[in-house]
């Protein structure tokens, strides 16, 4: 079973225009993490979050944690055609002690030029 | 940091055969974990090494996947008598075991097909 919910499934932009997806999880976690994979290749760790954070930035990437809520956001700015990939949510549960991430479906992102 | 190597990158082999796929993790990583991938979903948990001991295996990981992690360097993942449910793309993530909130860094995969 997987822990988080993406939304939407499937994103299509143009170049320059800000991208946003978001996740929901179940339980209470350690971390939250944001991966991005392309098309055949394993993922890439894009920002990590703590649970006593709320938000963070890495370049053109933004992400919120809402630990009340059970949700977080990705938004990525200026987007360029090289951002199309499949993004994923991951979850470190406060239940486990190793570091295992539960992921969702992910959110499949086409930016066009 | 040459990054987490798998190998082979493809594997076809037909049901009922047994096959045996190789992680080499970044170096100074401890804990390796496995997952598997399927299309449409994000990577699932299979199995989790701190050093050479194996600490959780999940659900998914029937009688016929075994996982071993050496002297604590690489890991191979083994799944005998192949079924067709077992295509999928292993994963393999390794990270520093220095506590809480390290990310793990992936490899590329190995996508088995089963005919």
């Amino acid at each position: 079973s997987q822990q988080g919910e993406e939304d939407p499934q499937a994103l299509s932009i143009q170049e320059g225009e800000n991208a946003t997806m978001n996740c929901s999880y179940k339980t209470s976690i350690n971390n939250l993490q944001w991966y991005r994979q392309n098309s055949g290749r394993g993922l890439v760790h894009l920002i990590l979050i703590r649970s006593n954070e709320r938000e963070k930035h890495s370049g053109r990437l933004r992400v919120t944690l809402d630990t009340s809520k059970k949700s977080s956001s990705l938004l990525i700015t200026a987007s360029r055609a090289a951002d199309t990939a499949s993004y994923f949510c991951a979850t470190d549960a406060e239940t486990d002690s190793w570091g295992k991430l539960q992921f969702g479906a992910g959110t499949q992102v086409v930016v066009t030029p | 940091d040459t990054g987490v190597s798998q190998n082979p990158r493809h594997k076809i082999t037909k049901r009922g055969q047994n096959v045996t796929f190789r992680c080499d993790p970044i170096s100074e990583h401890n804990r390796l974990y496995w997952y598997r991938q399927t299309l449409g979903q994000g990577p699932e948990f299979l199995t989790y090494f701190q050093n050479e001991a194996q600490l959780e295996k999940s659900r998914l990981l029937s009688d016929r996947f075994s996982a071993e992690r050496p002297k604590g360097s690489f890991s191979t993942l083994e799944i005998q008598r192949t079924e067709q449910g077992d295509s999928a793309m292993y994963l393999c993530a390794s990270s520093l075991g220095t506590g809480l909130n390290q990310p793990q860094h992936f490899g590329d995969g190995t996508r088995l097909s089963i005919l």
